[in-house]
């Protein structure tokens, strides 16, 4: 059973606009999430993450809010670009733990 | 600039035959991950390692092995591929907060 879930499998957003993604987990020890960022016939690149001691992270365009309570993590980009097509994974780990759970990603289509 | 290094970019084996997925890391990490992504699944995890000679079984371990003999490099068999193995295949190695990949290994089994 998947610990990390991604329900959409797909997100279309009009450039300028603001882009969220969601993920859910169903693990309560998970502390530490990431966001990762693939393009077709490449490796996962890490976008950001968040400590579950904190319920936001910003960077730049991209920031990531935590709900604990909820066990949802979503992931907004603000201002949309055509450049940030790509699909996204949620990912969830125990620090110290060193393994990582992935959702099954969403793919994000930035129209122009 | 941390590198995860995986040896093919593109295979194509035959059903049966016995195959290798290299993968090198610079960077000293202890822990490497292989994963598979498949549309709709995500990226599963097969095996990682947390030391030299040390593997566990991930998510999905049936049908392939692994092995570390040297910190920096993680290989994955297929010790006799199988059509439903045709898959992307990813090679990580993480600190204590990231996971870094390789540019993956997208595998055809025919």
């Amino acid at each position: 059973d998947q610990q990390v879930k991604q329900n959409s499998p797909s997100l279309s957003v009009q450039e300028g606009r603001i882009s969220i993604l969601n993920c859910d987990y169903t693990n309560s020890m998970f502390d530490y999430f990431l966001w990762y960022k693939k393009y077709p016939a490449e490796g996962p690149t890490f976008l950001i993450s968040i400590s579950s001691i904190k319920d936001k992270n910003e960077d730049g365009r991209f920031t990531v809010f935590l709900n604990k309570s909820a066990k949802h993590l979503s992931l907004h980009i603000v201002p949309s670009q055509p450049g940030d097509s790509a699909v996204y994974f949620c990912a969830a780990s125990w620090v110290n733990f060193n393994k990582f759970y992935f959702g099954s990603g969403t793919k994000l289509n930035v129209k122009p | 600039d941390v590198k995860v290094t995986q040896s093919s970019r593109y295979l194509v084996k035959r059903t049966g035959e016995k195959v290798f997925l290299e993968c090198v890391q610079d960077m000293d990490h202890e822990n490497m991950f292989w994963y598979r992504q498949d549309p709709g699944l995500g990226l599963r995890l097969i095996y990682f390692s947390y030391d030299v000679k040390m593997k566990e079984k991930g998510d999905i371990p049936e049908g392939y092995s692994v092995s570390r003999e040297k910190k920096e490099r993680f290989s994955l068999i297929l010790e006799s591929a199988s059509t439903n193995q045709t898959s992307m295949y990813l090679c990580a190695s993480s600190s204590d907060t990231e996971a870094f990949f390789g540019q993956g290994t997208r595998l055809t089994v025919v």
